[in-house]
């Protein structure tokens, strides 16, 4: 079965510093991948999407960068973060049409 | 745009009483739909889906109604219980748009009273 992971589950940065999230799905070959943001009692927005290595989709405008090194392999960075990227991050992968979400990291910036 | 809503942000319902969360979407080509829901802390998790050469569909406690002709989803849950209070999400896709990306509604926060 496949399995999708996000570490670290949570972190707490001081403004300015860099950022490094990462996500990685067993189980699956060649998943198309994103990245979300989801702020306090608001919905989904969506940052980022792969359909494969290298390949990186940007939906908005932003302080925030993604890379795919591997097939199963997401990564969320930031050099310098603001205060505006405090909210909570999620990965997912795509079966077919659906989405499947990983528990997700909780990000405080301070 | 093209957006996703939802009627309501909250509902509280009676532990054993049938819950009726409601979805709007303005997207008349949208082509299929999920439910997801999300419990505090952790990520959104596949409920039921539906096409929309469909407008029904049952899961285990659960059904989703699509009402293609008013634009208008709803989940039904069937015997509510305390473990389903959460937060509950509608999504859309339509294969028209870029890469078929889900659009999601901001969410219902259910509220279980026991």
């Amino acid at each position: 079965s496949q399995t999708i992971h996000q570490w670290p589950a949570t972190l707490v940065q001081p403004v300015g510093s860099p950022l490094s999230l990462e996500c990685t799905v067993e189980g699956t070959s060649n998943p198309n991948l994103y990245w979300y943001r989801q702020a306090a009692g608001r919905g989904l927005q969506l940052l980022f999407y792969s359909v494969g290595i290298g390949q990186i989709s940007s939906e908005v405008p932003q302080n925030l960068s993604a890379s795919r090194p591997q097939d199963r392999q997401f990564i969320l960075s930031s050099k310098k973060l603001l205060l505006s990227d405090s909210g909570f991050y999620l990965c997912a992968w795509q079966s077919q049409e659906t989405q499947y979400f990983g528990p997700g990291t909780r990000l405080l910036v301070l | 745009g093209e957006s996703v809503g939802l009627h309501l942000p909250t509902l509280s319902v009676q532990e054993g009483d049938n819950s009726i969360i409601n979805c709007a979407y303005s997207n008349s080509a949208s082509d299929y739909f999920i439910w997801y829901k999300q419990e505090s802390g952790k990520g959104p998790q596949f409920i039921i889906d539906i096409r929309s050469n469909m407008d029904k569909r049952q899961g285990q406690r659960v059904t989703v109604l699509l009402n293609k002709t008013v634009k208008h989803l709803s989940l039904q849950i069937a015997a509510t219980q305390p473990g389903d209070s959460a937060v509950y999400f509608c999504a859309e896709i339509s294969y028209g748009g870029s890469q078929g990306n889900l659009i999601f509604g901001k969410g219902t926060k259910l509220s279980v009273k026991p």
